[in-house]
């Protein structure tokens, strides 16, 4: 069981809009940033959200977070083939001392 | 470019030991709080354990704490864990990672380490 708690699936068609949640409570993302991460199959996962909305360089503007209280959310517009991924959420939790990931959410492009 | 490279991963009959490495290049190693993650077949990513950039804090999860030790050498810019006492549930891809919960975090590729008898 995931500190964190995510959709284990979301489905979109091309051109959708998606959007991925992730639940905490007070003790991580409602008192830490978090981050999203994007995972293709075999390879390690890549950043697409730090800070809860800020986007490294190089991620496409479709990706977008946001945070309110002890939730978070990725959101991914325009939606291509080649979002089909699993992504994750992280952050950090104060009460366990330590970094917690969301259990993933397989995204399946129709 | 950032480089990170696990080595170490293996077969292992449980309750074995084990110590995986991680050699860092291009990358100001002693700046950063290092991370092992770790993903059984076919789950999702779970952080294992991380350390402070001298080496003065660390910090594990449940389920490893007493078992693994990280530990890291800056001159050497390298990161390691020992893994004692071994369970068929840690069979997993292990990663060696940094400043994942920054803005440039890096990744490494990962090596497996398989308990079974």
């Amino acid at each position: 069981q995931s500190v964190l708690t995510q959709p284990p699936s979301a489905s979109g068609t091309p051109g959708q809009r998606v959007t991925i949640s992730c639940s905490g409570s007070s003790s991580n993302i409602g008192s830490n940033t978090v981050n999203w991460y994007q995972q293709l199959p075999g390879a390690a996962p890549k950043l697409l959200i730090y800070t809860n909305d800020q986007r490294p360089s190089g991620v496409p503007d479709r990706f977008s977070g946001s945070k309110s209280g002890t939730s978070a959310s990725l959101a991914i517009s325009g939606l291509q083939s080649e979002d089909e991924a699993d992504y994750y959420c992280v952050t950090w939790d104060a009460s366990l001392s330590n970094l917690v990931f969301g259990g993933g959410t397989k995204l399946t492009v129709l | 470019e950032v480089h990170l490279v696990e080595s170490g991963g293996d077969l292992v009959q449980p309750g074995g030991s084990l110590r995986l490495s991680c050699a860092a290049s291009k990358f100001t190693f002693n700046a950063y709080w290092m991370d092992w993650v770790r993903q059984a077949p076919g789950k999702g990513l779970e952080w294992v354990a991380n350390i402070k950039p001298d080496g003065g804090e660390a910090y594990y999860v449940e389920s490893v704490k007493g078992r693994f030790t990280i530990s890291r050498d800056n001159a050497k810019s390298s990161l390691y864990l020992q893994m004692n006492s071994l369970r068929a549930e840690d069979t997993a891809v292990y990663y060696c990672a940094g400043g994942l919960l920054g803005a440039a975090p890096h990744w490494g590729q990962g090596t497996l380490v398989t308990v079974s008898s």
